[in-house]
């Protein structure tokens, strides 16, 4: 069965230090990965994806995730954190498309709280 | 681009009350739409999920519902709440990726 996870509930980071919340999946086929980032009393933002290609993956705000096949990891990182960064983020899988059609369905890890201290 | 609307923002019901959470689509035609719970402010949870008008699939059993009676409108009902029934629901669609809605913060007392 599909899953993923996020090991962490929170991460604690100082303003200006790079930061990485961690996800790692489980899935029968070629992974479709996601990254969303929920401010309080929000919807869920896209942040980033990686469907095929280059394992480094860039996306909004100066973040970006590298995949990793062996280690079934995507984890999020970005070089220099913002106060403006802490939010509840979500790591997500979407596997491929099944034969006769696609739901599209997401698989939702249970979030990382992001903190950044200034 | 795609837009989503949901209303309303909040709501405040008592027990054994009817709901009904409005889900709007623009920008895009076809998509599939889903709704989502978020409990305690974290995990989602899959409700429902519908690939075309009048298609929709329950992922897990509960006290809701859903209609989709016209392409870029989703519906989210129940005929008595229950106080589990408090959450967060959020509305998404999909084109490429997954676009969700501001969110409905319902609170049942």
């Amino acid at each position: 069965a599909q899953s993923v996870a996020q090991p962490e509930d929170q991460v604690n980071v100082a303003e200006g230090n790079p930061l990485t919340v961690k996800c790692t999946y489980s899935v029968s086929g070629n992974p479709y990965l996601f990254w969303y980032v929920q401010y309080p009393n929000r919807g869920l933002q896209f942040l980033l994806k990686y469907i095929t290609g280059d394992n480094l993956v860039k996306g909004s705000y100066g973040f970006e995730a590298e995949f990793n096949k062996s280690q079934t990891s995507f984890h999020l990182k970005k070089p220099s954190a913002l106060v403006s960064d802490s939010a509840l983020y979500f790591c997500a899988v979407r596997d491929e498309y099944p034969l006769g059609g696609a739901t599209n369905k997401l698989i939702f890890g249970t979030g990382t709280l992001l903190a950044v201290q200034p | 681009s795609q837009t989503i609307h949901q209303w309303p923002a909040t709501l405040v019901q008592p027990v054994g009350s009817p709901l009904s959470l409005e889900c709007t689509v623009e920008g895009t035609s076809n998509p599939n739409l889903y709704w989502y719970r978020q409990a305690a402010g974290r995990g989602l949870q899959l409700l429902f999920y519908s690939v075309g008008i009048g298609q929709i699939s329950s992922e897990v059993p509960q006290n809701l519902s859903a209609s989709r009676p016209q392409d870029r409108q989703f519906i989210l009902s129940s005929k008595k709440l229950l106080l589990s029934d408090s959450g967060f629901y959020l509305c998404a669609c999909t084109y490429n990726e997954q676009f969700f809605g501001p969110g409905t913060r319902l609170t049942v007392l």
